[in-house]
């Protein structure tokens, strides 16, 4: 079954720690993006790529950092510098361009402490 | 910059009833796409509809349709028939190239 993968489900860290995200998509797409979601506060976009070895900020993308090194994988790392990195974190990818939707991973609930 | 507002933060209906979500928008493009995602409890995005802008028909699928006013930019989801299992946040967004943009979301209740 192609889809997006996210792992893990849960996640806990001590502040101070980095940790780090995994987002696995076996469509096919060349973009990839990575979603910030609040309470009340809808869907924020942090970085987001079109192609491998190229990415770009988003809307909130301080205290985070990502890589594209295959088509298939696109990790987000959320490091110290981050305030305040509690949240869910939601992983989507698509086509690049035309009329199609995201589709979205099951996401990663990540608790620093 | 293109924004998206969901002016209702929740709302609530009676099963089997029909329910309105509101969506506005603000862009200067003409060529662009908008789509409506639920996010059950479980919180996995699940696409409901979508709408390309040069269309004037407004897109259906089964219970979901949508009524949309492109010189108004608005966009509004509606739910014919609610059943429970439609008991979510839905969130409106936009897509212009690569980049999609969210409202804040409608929780929405459906009552028994």
């Amino acid at each position: 079954d192609g889809g997006i993968t996210q792992s893990p489900k849960y996640l806990f860290r001590k502040e101070g720690q980095n940790v780090t995200l995994s987002c696995e998509q076996n469509l096919n797409h060349d973009a990839m993006y990575w979603y910030r979601q609040d309470p009340g506060q809808g869907l924020r976009l942090i970085y987001y790529s079109q192609i491998v070895n190229d990415f770009q900020k988003g809307d909130i993308a301080e205290g985070y950092s990502v890589s594209r090194e295959k088509k298939e994988s696109f990790p987000l790392t959320v490091t110290s510098a981050q305030k305040n990195p509690t949240a869910f974190y939601l992983c989507a990818s698509s086509i690049v361009a035309g009329f199609d939707e995201q589709y979205f991973g099951p996401g990663t609930r990540l608790t620093v402490t | 910059a293109q924004t998206v507002t969901q002016s209702q933060p929740e709302m609530s209906v009676q099963e089997a009833e029909t329910v309105t979500l509101s969506c506005t928008y603000d862009t200067s493009e003409s060529d662009y796409y908008l789509f409506w995602y639920k996010q059950p409890p479980s919180r996995q995005m699940i696409l409901v509809i979508r709408q390309e802008a040069y269309k004037q028909q407004n897109a259906t699928e089964n219970r979901f349709s949508v009524n949309f006013q492109k010189a108004a930019k608005s966009f509004s989801l509606k739910i014919s028939d609610s059943q429970l299992g439609d008991a979510a946040m839905y969130f409106c967004a936009y897509r212009r190239t690569y980049k999609y943009i969210f409202g804040t979301g409608t929780r929405l209740k459906v009552l028994a």
